[in-house]
């Protein structure tokens, strides 16, 4: 167990739905990272959350959303759901700026979009 | 972000000591090296972290020569439970985010 806990871990919805994945980081841990992983894509990188405020954008698609709430969980939201947005997806959290430990990742939520 | 190059892939036998090596020329003053190992369907999990020479911890070794524009993976006497995929990042923290490549493929054989 990481200490990040991502649910729900599979997730399977039709095309054009909307879903939420909820991850909670690590214990102190005050940022968060999405990440979505597909077969062709590899891991790439969405957004960052720092102690509630967006710190950085990847390639987000506009459909998808992501929010940190004062208790620092963060859910991201994705609609308007294509086939192609099939994919695991990932969170992690860190002590932002502490290079010690680098980031702990959660074992992802499976989306399946048919 | 540095730019970093590793191989692809990579084949090795239990018990034989494994070294994946990772380029990134445009390495910047303020960037640490960071390693990730992920297994199938499981998030990335961070091995080891170092900025100059060497650092060693229960898992790995990280060797960074004084240019440090490559390093080196090294895992002692790998077992089947190392096949992995073992990624190679660059960066300093203060960017708020770490971009991830393609990685090595690690397969171990018996």
């Amino acid at each position: 167990d990481s200490g990040v806990t991502q649910t729900p871990k599979h997730l399977i919805t039709a095309t054009g739905q909307r879903v939420t994945l909820r991850c909670s980081p690590r214990s102190g841990d005050l940022s968060v990272y999405w990440y979505q992983q597909s077969l062709d894509q590899g891991l790439q990188f969405l957004i960052h959350y720092y102690n509630g405020e967006e710190r950085a954008k990847g390639n987000i698609l506009e459909r998808f959303s992501a929010q940190q709430f004062p208790d620092l969980h963060s859910e991201l939201n994705l609609s308007s759901l294509e086939l192609g947005d099939s994919a695991l997806y990932f969170c992690a959290s860190s002590v932002a700026r502490d290079r010690a430990y680098g980031y702990t990742f959660g074992s992802g939520t499976r989306l399946t979009v048919v | 972000l540095a730019k970093t190059t590793q191989p692809i892939s990579m084949d090795s036998y239990e018990g034989q000591e494994v070294n994946i090596t990772c380029s990134h020329n445009n390495i910047a003053t303020n960037d640490y090296i960071t390693w990730y190992q992920q297994f199938p369907s499981q998030g990335p999990r961070f091995i080891i972290q170092g900025y100059k020479t060497k650092v060693t911890n229960e898992v790995a070794s990280l060797f960074i020569p004084a240019d440090r524009k490559s390093s080196t993976l090294s895992l002692p006497r790998v077992s089947l439970s190392d096949t992995a995929v073992y990624y190679c990042l660059v960066g300093d923290y203060n960017t708020d985010k770490l971009i991830f490549g393609t990685g090595t493929r690690l397969q171990v054989f018996p």
